[in-house]
């Protein structure tokens, strides 16, 4: 399994736009990558999947280069209800089991 | 669709009980996925299923875990005899088939808190 590196935390104010990212040196060709966000008291949840350049949805954007060593997330406009744990996994969709690191702990400040 | 539905959302019990959590995945669903998050620990993957079979149990920590799933609609994480260091919060998740992105990413449900005492 790719192993990820993240930063432990970040602060953010409101309405900004804040970018997260995520190491992940030795991924194969047949990765993935995945975010998912954790609020307290509540299990993790699916934000956004890629294999390559960007990814948008209605909740954020993931940003990887062409050598997809890495990857960035990128929430726009943050409220204080953004505050929450994001995780960056690497596998293959449905082929390995999901081993979540420590994550990127962002609190949003008005 | 209700998710994945984990029971008893909180127990608390004393040290040597059994305790017995339980999962419903998402219909359709064809792996079912069983975590332990703690504050120290973070999120540990215990065991997992795929069609119903145990593929990886090496996250389960002792002998006294132990997890089923009878059927495609049911999974049981059983703690006997627990002890106070088993306290944390059980996920149970669930995971889809498919290549294509997005089609296959674990549904967590709310977590079961546990408290030994």
């Amino acid at each position: 399994l790719a192993k990820t590196t993240q930063p432990i935390s970040m602060d953010s104010y409101e309405g900004q736009e804040v970018n997260i990212t995520c190491s992940h040196n030795n991924i194969a060709t047949n990765d993935y990558i995945t975010w998912y966000q954790q609020f307290p008291s509540q299990g993790p949840r699916f934000i956004i999947q890629g294999y390559k350049t960007k990814v948008t949805n209605e909740v954020a954007s993931l940003f990887i280069p062409a050598d997809r060593k890495s990857s960035t997330l990128s929430l726009p406009r943050v409220s204080l209800s953004d505050t929450a744990v994001y995780y960056c996994l690497v596998g293959v969709p449905g082929n390995t089991p999901l081993v979540f690191g420590k994550g990127t702990r962002l609190s949003v400040i008005a | 669709d209700a998710g994945v539905i984990q029971s008893p959302r909180h127990e608390v019990t004393e040290m040597g009980q059994e305790v017995t959590l339980r999962c419903k995945p998402i219909s359709g669903h064809n792996s079912l996925f069983w975590y332990r998050q703690t504050m120290m620990r973070g999120l540990e993957l215990l065991i997992y299923f795929n069609n119903n079979v145990p593929i990886d149990d090496s996250g389960m920590p002792e002998d006294r875990f132990s997890a089923k799933m009878p059927n495609a609609s049911f999974s049981t994480l059983k703690i006997q005899p627990s002890e106070p260091r088993d306290s944390a919060v059980y996920f149970c998740a669930s995971r889809g088939q498919g290549l294509r992105s997005g089609a296959n990413v674990l549904t967590f449900g709310a977590g079961s808190r546990l408290t030994v005492l």
